[in-house]
């Protein structure tokens, strides 16, 4: 597709549940960020690949979150054991290069219950 | 520590109104900034971005941003306001390693709402 691609838009999951979050970058788009966006607030930082290698995690906020890009396309980003304060919008965003400036999905509301 | 700072939270203007939303930033080095757009439900659009030279950068959809490094500010206007510009508006910066972006770091965001 011409943009990012995130699935599901929505998703509502138990406490302790576990949750998969997808994203599609732009094709041949070699950086992919996820930020998460508590309600009210602005993105904030979790993780970044360039290509498959995963260069930076310090934003994911506990080892229940892991996030991989395998091939150096897709993206997934899971939640492990869901906890009530995981409930945010994920976005995921991707550049051609870190160079460029990031073009961003339109995220996945996760709800916890 | 790097931040960003948006000191209003909400706007309410006119349509046809000029428009000017803040945005100042702490940040160790010269920083790449960025003004982006989101509409309810959706991701974040990119308006502009300033990455080095012309301190005045112009953007899609009519708006500008001006850099103020003395300032430390990069405040995004408009000269008249459409009903459809209504939406949250976030300022970022990104680091600046040797021209190279990183992660970007989000102001807390500004609401902006449109009068008849």
């Amino acid at each position: 597709g011409a943009g990012v691609s995130q699935s599901p838009r929505y998703k509502v999951a138990k406490r302790g549940q576990d949750v998969a979050l997808r994203c599609d970058p732009i094709s041949g788009h070699v950086s992919l960020f996820w930020y998460q966006q508590a309600l009210g607030q602005g993105p904030e930082f979790l993780t970044y690949f360039q290509n498959e290698a995963q260069l930076d995690k310090s934003g994911l906020p506990s080892d229940r979150f892991f996030a991989e890009r395998p091939e150096g396309s897709v993206s997934t980003l899971k939640i492990q054991r869901t906890q009530q304060e995981d409930s945010a919008v994920y976005l995921c965003a991707s550049s051609l290069d870190r160079n460029q400036p990031q073009h961003f999905g339109d995220g996945t509301r996760l709800s916890i219950l | 520590a790097q931040s960003v700072t948006q000191p209003d939270i909400h706007i309410t203007v006119s349509e046809g109104a000029s428009l000017e939303l803040r945005c100042n930033y702490s940040y160790g080095a010269t920083p790449y900034l960025f003004w982006y757009v989101q509409s309810p439900g959706q991701g974040l659009q990119l308006l502009l971005k300033y990455f080095s030279g012309d301190t005045l950068v112009q953007g899609i959809k009519g708006f500008e941003a001006e850099f103020k490094r003395s300032q430390s500010s990069f405040n995004l206007r408009k000269p008249s306001v459409h009903w459809s510009d209504a939406a949250e508006y976030f300022c970022a910066v990104g680091p600046n390693y040797g021209g190279s972006q990183g992660n970007l770091i989000f102001g807390k965001g500004t609401k902006l709402s449109v009068k008849p």
